[in-house]
């Protein structure tokens, strides 16, 4: 079974540049993946942010963005605020029409 | 504005059954899929189901698949989850979330707060 993958964790200084990334366990994240992230703080429900690679959900700062860099899905926030200290989400399209989330990433503003 | 609302979730016995429900709002509910996912506590996300617009087409992640059933009514806006022979690993706020689109190939965008399942003797 494919797994997707984040990394468990990651720090960024307020007004730095993190990147994000989202992997399988096989092979290379591709457009057909339809791949999407999302932010979650503890207590609330998720909150969407990019969808399909990179198309910005409604009201989401331009300091998030997406893309695909290499083999993996990237989530690149630049500038980081003090709110960006979440749980990062990504979530892609399998085959057979079933989505898969990654562990998630908690990112630490500090 | 979108509303997502479920309700439910309570504390049940391993091997029993229970059906949650979402009522959805602020959007033409028939034009778009729905899911459900899944948060055991203190864990990542889950994706659960899917179901396209109409119901004909419906997905299961392999860790529900045959014990869980979804679907919906488009005459009410509302979406369900019946979910049989639970397990303790069931455990987890169950979250309703909208589809981007009509078609199952897009994810989600708007989510409810959810409703918590208890699966415990």
């Amino acid at each position: 079974q494919t797994v997707v993958t984040q990394e468990p964790s990651f720090s960024v200084s307020p007004g730095g540049t993190v990147t994000l990334t989202c992997g399988l366990s096989s092979g290379s994240v591709s457009t057909g993946h339809y791949p999407s992230w999302y932010q979650q703080t503890p207590g609330q429900a998720p909150r969407t942010l990019i969808y399909n690679i990179n198309t910005r959900f409604s009201g989401v700062p331009d300091r998030f963005s997406g893309s695909i860099l290499g083999n993996k899905a990237a989530l690149t926030i630049t500038g980081a605020q003090a709110d960006d200290d979440s749980d990062y989400y990504c979530v892609l399209y399998m085959s057979g029409g079933s989505w898969v989330f990654g562990g998630g990433t908690k990112l630490t503003v500090l | 504005e979108v509303q997502l609302v479920e309700s439910g979730g309570v504390v049940v016995q391993p091997g029993g059954s229970l059906r949650l429900s979402c009522a959805a709002s602020g959007f033409t509910f028939d034009d778009y899929s729905m899911h459900w996912v899944r948060q055991a506590p203190g864990k990542g996300l889950e994706w659960v189901s899917l179901i396209n617009w109409d119901g004909d087409n419906t997905y299961y992640a392999d860790s529900v698949k045959g014990r869980f059933t979804i679907s919906r009514d488009n005459s009410k806006n509302s979406l369900y989850l019946q979910m049989n022979s639970l397990r303790a690993e069931d455990t987890a706020l169950y979250y309703c979330a909208k589809g981007i689109a009509a078609a199952t190939l897009f994810p989600f965008d708007y989510w409810g707060q959810g409703t918590l399942v208890t699966v415990s003797s």
